[in-house]
């Protein structure tokens, strides 16, 4: 089966450095997503992987391995405001995102 | 700007009536696009595929007589949640990608559906 997995939530410091993991089994690979939710709001477009290694946009970044089904989310400096949920979602063969169940971020000051 | 436009943003509707729900794609045309809900707390469930022209396709679990769509258009597909109940208060987010590879999901805004 197809299956996304990343931690349930986690916890980092304001100014700090977070990643946020996530690993994927996919029926065929056609790249992998991540999405920043807030709550009670739709999720917003962060970063799009299918190449291995690591794409950086400004304080995110995010990494890929297709050989490890692995990939993560790297938020710099952060801020109060990406206290949020981050959603990995990976596309199959078929080009249907599959999604993981999220990772609640809670930033701390 | 939004590429993604849905309607309305909230509704309280009675137990029993039939609300609809909108969702354009504003400057591309979207020949699939995809209706979600999500409870609370939780992560989004795809509850079907809207195809333009053809059938949508609804995920198991997800009654195709109680969540009517449909994708007249290529830019508008609807989601019709008939007889309402109280259980069926949820959140319900529309998609649509301008491709099928790299292309993100463009996220409408989201209804918040509140059935009393």
């Amino acid at each position: 089966g197809q299956n996304i997995d990343q931690p349930t939530e986690m916890t980092a410091t304001e100014g700090a450095i977070v990643q946020i993991n996530c690993t994927y089994q996919t029926s065929g690979f056609n790249g992998l997503f991540w999405y920043q939710q807030h709550a009670g709001e739709a999720p917003t477009f962060l970063s799009y992987n299918v190449l291995d290694g690591l794409e950086e946009k400004g304080r995110f970044s995010s990494f890929l391995s297709r050989s490890k089904g692995y990939s993560y989310l790297l938020l710099k400096e952060l801020q109060m405001k990406d206290s949020a949920s981050y959603l990995c979602g990976a596309k199959d063969s078929n080009y249907q995102l599959i999604w993981g169940a999220g990772t609640k971020l809670i930033i701390k000051p | 700007g939004a590429v993604v436009s849905q309607h309305p943003s909230r509704v309280i509707c009675k137990s029993g009536t039939s609300v609809k729900i909108e969702c354009r794609s504003l400057d591309f045309q979207a020949t699939t696009m995809f209706w979600y809900r999500q409870f609370p707390k939780q992560s989004l469930m795809l509850m079907a595929t809207s195809n333009e022209g053809s059938k949508a396709t609804y995920e198991q679990g997800v009654e195709k007589d109680k969540f009517l769509i449909n994708h007249a258009s290529l830019t508008l597909s609807t989601l019709t949640v008939t007889s309402a109940h109280p259980e069926d208060s949820s959140f319900y987010i529309c998609s649509a990608s301008r491709g099928r590879g790299a292309s993100p999901l463009h996220f409408g805004n989201g209804t918040r559906l509140t059935v009393t």
